[in-house]
């Protein structure tokens, strides 16, 4: 099956600080990837949905200016927790979607982020 | 819009028995529906999904859902549990006009008793 990986896997950043998180199709091109945020027992909330080559759709409620998701390629999307605060540390899971898998997409492993 | 309800927040099952995790979905027409599993600190991997066709579904480990339309209901059985089917699992419903976005169930916590 397809393979999605998110790099890196954890990361513990100061308060104040940027972090960047990557998902990468390793075997397929993905039209769309999603990006979802993961509370603690808790349900995968939707953030922001982007296409290759073009601006991200955000979910009402999260901020563009402090979750910047840049597209590039078919294979990579990128996430950036900017000016991170404690309230921001989560579990960020990546998904990757293609026409050709008929509407599947296949997630990434997650980025447990922790901000001191 | 759609929704998802899976009014299950935990169960526990002995193992050997059986399982059946509900599912209850909101859409103004016929969706797209799947079930996850997500084990602790992992991301999500696929169970099963419905398109179209066959109401009864088959998947990965052992796992079957049923898609009933008139129940708007997607339940996940498993006939025989096993102590590392332990995990979250999640419903998802995804729409046929926005290909690839889904809305996703709260989860159920599957505990396995020895």
């Amino acid at each position: 099956g397809a393979v999605v990986s998110q790099h890196p896997s954890r990361v513990i950043c100061k308060s104040g600080t940027s972090v960047k998180i990557e998902c990468r199709s390793l075997d397929f091109q993905a039209t769309t990837m999603f990006w979802y945020r993961q509370f603690p027992k808790k349900s995968l909330m939707l953030m922001a949905t982007s296409n290759e080559g073009s601006k991200a759709t955000y979910e009402q409620g999260v901020e563009k200016d402090k979750f910047l998701i840049n597209h590039a390629s078919l294979t990579l999307s990128t996430l950036t927790v900017t000016s991170a605060h404690p309230e921001d540390s989560s579990f960020y899971i990546c998904s990757a979607f293609a026409l050709v898998s008929g509407s599947e997409q296949y997630f990434g492993p997650g980025t447990r982020l922790t901000v001191t | 819009a759609q929704s998802v309800t899976q009014p299950d927040i935990h169960i526990t099952v002995s193992e050997g028995a059986s399982l059946e995790l509900r599912c209850n979905y909101s859409y103004g027409a016929t969706p797209y529906l799947f079930w996850y599993v997500q084990s602790p600190g992992q991301g999500l991997q696929l169970l099963l999904k419905y398109f179209s066709g066959d109401t009864l579904v088959q998947g990965i480990k052992g796992f079957e859902a049923e898609f009933k339309r008139s129940q708007s209901s997607f339940n996940l059985r498993k006939p025989s549990v096993h102590w590392s089917d332990a995990a979250e699992y999640f419903c998802a419903v995804g729409a046929r006009t926005n290909a690839g976005k889904s809305t996703f169930g709260d989860g159920t916590t599957l505990t396995v008793k020895p």
